[in-house]
Protein backbone atom coordinates (compact mmCIF):
# COMPACT_ATOMS: atom_id res chain seq x y z
CA UNK A 1 0.00 0.00 0.00
CA UNK A 2 1.11 3.30 -1.31
CA UNK A 3 2.74 5.49 1.77
CA UNK A 4 2.85 9.38 1.30
CA UNK A 5 5.09 11.16 3.82
CA UNK A 6 5.28 15.20 3.57
CA UNK A 7 7.66 17.03 6.07
CA UNK A 8 7.74 19.62 7.64
CA UNK A 9 4.31 20.01 8.64
CA UNK A 10 4.30 23.74 8.58
CA UNK A 11 6.89 26.44 7.57
CA UNK A 12 7.13 30.02 8.30
CA UNK A 13 9.43 32.18 6.48
CA UNK A 14 10.12 35.68 5.45
CA UNK A 15 9.17 36.82 2.05
CA UNK A 16 11.79 36.97 -0.29
CA UNK A 17 13.04 33.59 0.75
CA UNK A 18 13.44 30.13 -1.62
CA UNK A 19 11.87 27.43 0.22
CA UNK A 20 12.15 23.65 -0.53
CA UNK A 21 8.66 21.11 0.26
CA UNK A 22 9.63 17.69 1.08
CA UNK A 23 7.44 14.63 -0.19
CA UNK A 24 8.41 10.73 0.49
CA UNK A 25 6.46 7.61 -0.76
CA UNK A 26 6.84 4.68 -0.11
CA UNK A 27 6.48 2.16 -3.13
CA UNK A 28 8.64 3.48 -5.76
CA UNK A 29 6.30 2.41 -8.70
CA UNK A 30 4.64 5.29 -9.24
CA UNK A 31 2.96 6.63 -12.46
CA UNK A 32 3.40 9.63 -11.89
CA UNK A 33 3.44 12.47 -9.00
CA UNK A 34 1.73 15.40 -8.72
CA UNK A 35 1.41 19.00 -6.89
CA UNK A 36 -1.20 20.57 -4.97
CA UNK A 37 -1.64 23.92 -3.70
CA UNK A 38 -4.99 24.01 -1.40
CA UNK A 39 -5.90 27.44 0.26
CA UNK A 40 -7.90 27.27 3.47
CA UNK A 41 -11.49 25.08 2.76
CA UNK A 42 -11.22 25.78 -0.91
CA UNK A 43 -10.65 23.07 -3.62
CA UNK A 44 -7.22 21.83 -4.68
CA UNK A 45 -5.24 23.70 -7.48
CA UNK A 46 -2.78 21.72 -9.62
CA UNK A 47 0.44 23.15 -9.51
CA UNK A 48 2.72 20.77 -11.53
CA UNK A 49 2.63 16.76 -12.73
CA UNK A 50 5.95 14.35 -13.04
CA UNK A 51 5.44 11.60 -15.05
CA UNK A 52 7.47 8.75 -13.97
CA UNK A 53 9.91 9.10 -16.85
CA UNK A 54 10.84 12.34 -15.93
CA UNK A 55 13.23 14.02 -13.47
CA UNK A 56 11.54 17.35 -13.10
CA UNK A 57 8.86 19.93 -14.31
CA UNK A 58 9.10 23.68 -13.83
CA UNK A 59 6.23 26.49 -14.03
CA UNK A 60 7.11 30.23 -13.23
CA UNK A 61 8.58 29.99 -9.51
CA UNK A 62 7.86 26.39 -9.05
CA UNK A 63 10.34 23.31 -9.65
CA UNK A 64 9.84 20.04 -8.42
CA UNK A 65 11.95 17.00 -8.98
CA UNK A 66 11.70 13.35 -8.59
CA UNK A 67 13.66 10.52 -7.79
CA UNK A 68 12.06 7.47 -7.84
CA UNK A 69 14.47 5.08 -6.75
CA UNK A 70 15.10 7.15 -3.42
CA UNK A 71 10.81 7.73 -3.80
CA UNK A 72 11.55 11.43 -2.90
CA UNK A 73 9.99 14.55 -4.65
CA UNK A 74 10.94 18.04 -3.65
CA UNK A 75 8.68 21.33 -4.54
CA UNK A 76 10.85 24.18 -4.82
CA UNK A 77 9.63 27.88 -4.55
CA UNK A 78 11.67 30.46 -5.09
CA UNK A 79 11.19 34.28 -3.88
CA UNK A 80 8.62 33.30 -1.97
CA UNK A 81 5.61 36.07 -1.68
CA UNK A 82 2.92 36.31 0.91
CA UNK A 83 0.43 35.16 -1.55
CA UNK A 84 2.23 31.69 -1.67
CA UNK A 85 0.48 31.40 1.66
CA UNK A 86 -1.39 28.02 1.28
CA UNK A 87 -1.47 24.10 2.35
CA UNK A 88 0.97 22.44 -0.12
CA UNK A 89 0.03 18.52 -1.26
CA UNK A 90 1.78 15.89 -3.03
CA UNK A 91 0.00 12.99 -4.33
CA UNK A 92 1.47 10.25 -6.00
CA UNK A 93 -0.65 7.78 -8.62
CA UNK A 94 0.11 3.96 -8.06
CA UNK A 95 1.55 1.76 -10.51
CA UNK A 96 -0.42 -1.71 -9.93
CA UNK A 97 1.64 -4.12 -12.00
CA UNK A 98 1.91 -2.15 -14.72
CA UNK A 99 -1.77 -0.70 -14.62
CA UNK A 100 -2.96 2.32 -12.69
CA UNK A 101 -6.31 3.51 -12.69
CA UNK A 102 -5.01 7.23 -11.84
CA UNK A 103 -6.06 7.19 -8.45
CA UNK A 104 -3.72 9.44 -6.08
CA UNK A 105 -2.91 9.47 -2.70
CA UNK A 106 -2.11 11.77 -1.30
CA UNK A 107 0.16 13.09 1.92
CA UNK A 108 -0.66 15.38 4.88
CA UNK A 109 0.61 18.42 3.78
CA UNK A 110 2.88 21.04 4.45
CA UNK A 111 1.10 24.40 5.85
CA UNK A 112 3.53 27.49 4.55
CA UNK A 113 3.02 30.86 6.04
CA UNK A 114 5.19 33.66 3.66
CA UNK A 115 4.94 36.51 6.17
CA UNK A 116 5.92 40.24 4.88
CA UNK B 1 -11.03 27.63 -20.06
CA UNK B 2 -13.33 25.13 -18.43
CA UNK B 3 -13.13 23.51 -15.24
CA UNK B 4 -14.68 20.73 -13.24
CA UNK B 5 -17.90 21.22 -11.88
CA UNK B 6 -19.77 20.30 -8.67
CA UNK B 7 -23.46 20.98 -7.31
CA UNK B 8 -24.35 21.89 -4.52
CA UNK B 9 -21.52 23.75 -3.42
CA UNK B 10 -22.62 23.17 0.19
CA UNK B 11 -25.10 20.79 1.76
CA UNK B 12 -26.03 20.65 5.01
CA UNK B 13 -28.03 17.19 6.19
CA UNK B 14 -29.39 15.39 9.13
CA UNK B 15 -28.73 12.22 10.36
CA UNK B 16 -29.65 9.05 8.55
CA UNK B 17 -30.77 11.53 5.29
CA UNK B 18 -29.70 11.22 1.65
CA UNK B 19 -27.36 13.29 -0.27
CA UNK B 20 -26.50 13.64 -3.99
CA UNK B 21 -23.65 15.49 -4.94
CA UNK B 22 -23.01 16.29 -8.84
CA UNK B 23 -20.04 16.92 -10.54
CA UNK B 24 -19.90 17.90 -14.47
CA UNK B 25 -15.77 17.22 -15.95
CA UNK B 26 -13.90 19.01 -18.33
CA UNK B 27 -15.39 18.85 -21.71
CA UNK B 28 -13.77 15.52 -23.01
CA UNK B 29 -12.48 14.62 -19.63
CA UNK B 30 -13.71 10.70 -19.56
CA UNK B 31 -12.30 9.99 -15.88
CA UNK B 32 -13.94 10.94 -13.19
CA UNK B 33 -12.52 10.50 -9.22
CA UNK B 34 -14.67 11.26 -5.76
CA UNK B 35 -12.05 11.85 -2.82
CA UNK B 36 -13.07 12.62 0.33
CA UNK B 37 -11.32 14.97 2.59
CA UNK B 38 -12.41 15.24 6.64
CA UNK B 39 -11.48 18.58 8.76
CA UNK B 40 -7.69 18.82 8.97
CA UNK B 41 -6.79 15.36 6.71
CA UNK B 42 -6.03 14.89 3.31
CA UNK B 43 -7.88 13.65 0.69
CA UNK B 44 -8.81 10.56 0.65
CA UNK B 45 -9.49 8.57 -2.45
CA UNK B 46 -13.32 6.97 -2.83
CA UNK B 47 -13.94 5.99 -5.97
CA UNK B 48 -13.46 6.54 -10.02
CA UNK B 49 -14.87 6.07 -13.00
CA UNK B 50 -13.80 5.90 -16.95
CA UNK B 51 -16.00 5.70 -19.76
CA UNK B 52 -19.02 5.15 -17.81
CA UNK B 53 -17.60 2.16 -15.92
CA UNK B 54 -16.23 2.34 -12.72
CA UNK B 55 -12.59 1.73 -12.72
CA UNK B 56 -11.51 1.53 -9.02
CA UNK B 57 -12.79 1.57 -6.00
CA UNK B 58 -11.13 2.87 -2.38
CA UNK B 59 -12.71 3.64 1.19
CA UNK B 60 -15.92 3.96 0.01
CA UNK B 61 -19.17 2.93 2.76
CA UNK B 62 -21.52 0.81 1.20
CA UNK B 63 -23.77 3.40 2.05
CA UNK B 64 -22.84 5.47 -1.03
CA UNK B 65 -23.31 4.50 -4.64
CA UNK B 66 -21.60 6.63 -7.56
CA UNK B 67 -22.12 6.29 -11.40
CA UNK B 68 -20.90 7.80 -14.44
CA UNK B 69 -23.45 8.96 -16.65
CA UNK B 70 -23.45 8.89 -20.82
CA UNK B 71 -22.58 12.87 -20.79
CA UNK B 72 -19.61 11.48 -17.98
CA UNK B 73 -20.85 13.81 -15.29
CA UNK B 74 -20.86 11.80 -12.26
CA UNK B 75 -22.96 11.61 -9.41
CA UNK B 76 -22.24 10.61 -5.62
CA UNK B 77 -25.16 9.04 -3.71
CA UNK B 78 -25.04 8.78 -0.10
CA UNK B 79 -27.71 7.45 2.27
CA UNK B 80 -27.81 6.74 6.31
CA UNK B 81 -25.91 9.49 6.64
CA UNK B 82 -23.78 9.83 9.53
CA UNK B 83 -22.37 12.89 11.80
CA UNK B 84 -18.90 11.34 10.56
CA UNK B 85 -19.32 11.86 6.44
CA UNK B 86 -18.76 15.72 7.27
CA UNK B 87 -16.30 16.49 5.38
CA UNK B 88 -15.66 18.09 1.63
CA UNK B 89 -16.16 16.51 -1.30
CA UNK B 90 -13.88 16.70 -4.26
CA UNK B 91 -14.75 15.34 -7.58
CA UNK B 92 -11.59 15.75 -10.21
CA UNK B 93 -11.55 14.58 -13.41
CA UNK B 94 -8.99 13.68 -16.37
CA UNK B 95 -8.09 12.05 -19.66
CA UNK B 96 -7.97 8.73 -20.24
CA UNK B 97 -8.37 5.97 -17.32
CA UNK B 98 -4.83 4.93 -16.86
CA UNK B 99 -3.53 7.72 -14.39
CA UNK B 100 -1.08 9.15 -17.13
CA UNK B 101 -2.97 12.74 -17.39
CA UNK B 102 -3.08 15.51 -14.57
CA UNK B 103 -6.10 15.45 -12.69
CA UNK B 104 -7.99 18.55 -12.10
CA UNK B 105 -10.50 19.05 -9.47
CA UNK B 106 -13.72 20.77 -8.87
CA UNK B 107 -14.12 23.42 -5.99
CA UNK B 108 -15.86 20.68 -3.71
CA UNK B 109 -18.94 20.41 -1.89
CA UNK B 110 -18.69 21.01 2.07
CA UNK B 111 -21.62 18.23 2.90
CA UNK B 112 -22.48 18.99 7.02
CA UNK B 113 -24.95 16.35 8.48
CA UNK B 114 -26.59 17.82 11.70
Amino acid sequence: KQEVTQIPAALSVPEGENLVLNCSFTDSAIYNLQWFRQDPGKGLTSLLLIQSSQREQTSGRLNASLDKSSGRSTLYIAASQPGDSATYLCAATANAGGTSYGKLTFGQGTILTVHP
Amino acid sequence: AAGVIQSPRHLIKEKRETATLKCYPIPRHDTVYWYQQGPGQDPQFLISFYEKMQSDKGSIPDRFSAQQFSDYHSELNMSSLELGDSALYFCASSLGGQGHHEQYFGPGTRLTVT
